[in-house]
């Protein structure tokens, strides 16, 4: 099983608005990551955990608050957004990774989100 | 600096015949590649991966060749199937010493299996 589930799939939300994205996986993956895809654009890496430390953010706005509750959970709370942040947001999971191994990223369907 | 390639935006290939999707990157840094299929509105699906100790891997109708040297990697997919049409990324990581390294994304190409 590599599923990696998120919530909502579906957001719309203005920009006073707070809300969270969430993500959820049970293969035991150590690592989770949130990405970012504009339309007619790759995926763009924000964050990264490491079991449940943030190791890498990519010096993402602090609009954008990312969260990891425990080993399964990843949450990112959104804040006083704009509309330019309107993208698909993709949770991806992996076991982790040490020198030399191979670390192969699940991602999940992805939340819509449309800021107005 | 984009450190992933994928110079062909679109790829259209009769099925039944091979399809290659070719993809280049710079950084030196890079040891592991993946390959990742996609629709419109969904996550990407991982496919075929290849570790930078190898020069090929093969799963199936996949296969993914890598030359270092070139900085070069292809993924072939004989042979092409109607469900195969779809946006296909190929992703590279280094890595950083950390526990979990984010990946890098080409452009995409998009592959149209003609019927």
């Amino acid at each position: 099983d590599t599923e990696v589930t998120q919530t909502p799939k579906h957001l719309v939300m203005g920009m006073t608005n707070k809300k969270s994205l969430k993500c959820e996986q049970h293969m035991g993956h150590r690592a989770m990551y949130w990405y970012k895809q504009k339309a007619k654009k790759p995926p763009e890496l924000m964050f990264v955990y490491s079991y449940e430390k943030l190791s890498i953010n990519e010096s993402v706005p602090s609009r954008f608050s990312p969260e990891c509750p425990n080993s399964s959970l990843l949450n990112l709370h959104l804040h006083a957004l704009q509309p330019e942040d309107s993208a698909l947001y993709l949770c991806a999971s992996s076991q982790g990774r040490t020198s030399g191994s191979a670390d192969t990223q699940y991602f999940g369907p992805g939340t819509r989100l449309t800021v107005l | 600096d984009q450190q992933v390639k994928q110079n062909s935006p679109s790829l259209s290939v009769q099925e039944g015949r091979i399809s290659i999707l070719n993809c280049d990157y710079t950084n030196s840094m890079f040891d592991y590649f993946l390959w990742y299929k996609k629709y419109p509105a969904e996550g990407p699906t991982f496919l075929i991966s290849i570790s930078s100790i190898k020069d090929k891997n093969e799963d199936g109708r996949f296969t993914v060749f890598l030359n270092k040297s070139a900085k070069h990697l292809s993924l072939h997919i004989v042979p092409s199937q109607p469900g195969d049409s779809a946006v296909y990324f190929c992703a590279a990581s280094a890595w950083t010493g950390g526990g979990a390294d984010g990946l890098t994304f080409g452009k995409g190409t998009h592959l149209i299996i003609q019927p």
